[in-house]
Parts: C-alpha cells; structure tokens; sequence
C-alpha cells in the first residue's frame, strides 16, 4: 500500500518568515496530494491540493510543488502569520473522491510574533 | 459548499459502554463515506470505508467485529463502537465522498471525541 512520509516533525518560524514541508510518497499510482491543516481539537481543513498533471499551485500565500519523478511534494507557506500555527497533514490518494487518503504523521508548525 | 454532520461532539462514558457515532452528509449524496481515528499528536489513521448497501472495507488490524459501520443510506454513516474500552479513547473523524463528484476532494465532519472511563 502507499506510505507517505512527512518532514520535519515540527517547524518553529517568526513571523514573516517562510516555512517548507515536505513528503514523500512511495505509491506511482497515486495522482492527487493535498495539504491539510488542523487546529486542535478540530476537523482537518483542506487548504491546498494538487494532482499529478501539474507541477505547482499557488493560492496566495500558499504554493504546492510536485515532482512525480522523485515522489515528493512540498507545502510552501510565505510571509507566515501567527495565526498560520497549527498541525499541517500532508496526504496522498489514488482519486481525490472515492479512494483512501493515506496521510503524512504531520507537521506541527509554530509561528511566533 | 458541501457539509458533513458528525454527531455526537464529544462522549464521556463507563467501561463495557458501546457508543454510536454518526456521520450525515446533509447536502449531497455520498455513496461513500471512510471512518479515521486520531490518537492524540498523531496522524488520522483510517479505519474502514464504508460503502452505501454493502459491507464496509476494514483496514488491517481493525476489528470488524469491535468497531460496527453501517451505512443504509446515501446521507448516512454510523460507527459503533461496541464495549468500549479505554484504549478505544480516541477522535474519531469521518468523510464523505459526494457521488456526483468523484473528483473533488472528501468533506470532513467535526470529529467525535470518545472518552472511556
């Protein structure tokens, strides 16, 4: 099955600064990848994705980046917030739907003022 | 946008209890919904997918016969959790899938929050 792998553990920026997460995934098969948040105690928040047809996306101060060849994608967040501290779930799946997302062991990213 | 329902928030209950969660997708039809369990600073792991009229999908090392999912009908998921042991102490958090739509991300419901005592 897939197994996603997920780096660092956590990430401790101020404010201002950009922050990089990173996963790997070991399943070819797996064409869509999105990046969730989760604050505690609360529902993951989906807040980026991407499928296996495009190299980045970008969505204000969020970006993802993909490289299907070596199997890894990649959160980019820039000019973080105090507010953007939380868990970040990387994860992977054969179909964004109707199949299984098999997750990252997450990020637990802290942003100080 | 779409919305999952997930019912009750939070449960507080004795040893040997067994405990129904529910998880209603309330503006589409989802014909599959999956069950995640969330230890505390850990990743969501997944438990089964539950599929509408079928049986669910279990994954490896999760009782079938401890952790019951029924899913009669296109809004609605249960998960029982039958005599519920404090090892069973988790969030339990289920998606859905709306059927009209199989390329659009899952919806997530708020999550249950299970204490045994």
């Amino acid at each position: 099955g897939e197994n996603v792998e997920q780096h660092p553990s956590t990430l401790s920026v101020q404010e201002g600064d950009s922050a990089v997460i990173k996963c790997t995934y070991s399943d070819s098969a797996s064409n869509y990848f999105p990046w969730y948040k989760q604050e505690l105690g609360k529902r993951p928040q989906l807040i980026i994705d991407i499928r296996s047809n495009v190299g980045e996306k970008k969505d204000q101060r969020i970006a993802v980046t993909l490289n299907k060849t070596a199997k890894h994608f990649s959160l980019h967040i820039t000019e973080t917030q105090p507010e953007d501290s939380a868990v970040y779930f990387c994860a992977a799946s054969k179909n964004s739907g109707y199949s299984t997302l098999t997750f990252g062991k997450g990020t637990m990213l802290l942003v100080s003022p | 946008g779409a919305v999952v329902s997930q019912h009750p928030s939070r449960v507080i209950c004795k040893s040997g209890t067994s405990v129904k969660i529910e998880c209603r997708s309330l503006d589409f039809q989802a014909t599959t919904m999956f069950w995640y369990r969330q230890f505390p600073k850990q990743s969501l792991m997944l438990m089964a997918t539950s599929n509408e009229g079928s049986k669910a999908t279990y994954e490896q090392g999760v009782e079938k016969d401890k952790f019951l999912i029924n899913h009669a009908s296109l809004t609605l998921s249960t998960l029982t959790v039958t005599s519920a042991h404090p090892e069973d102490s988790s969030f339990y958090i289920c998606s859905a899938s709306d059927r009209g739509y199989s390329n659009q991300p899952q919806h997530f419901g708020d999550g249950t929050r299970l204490s045994i005592l």
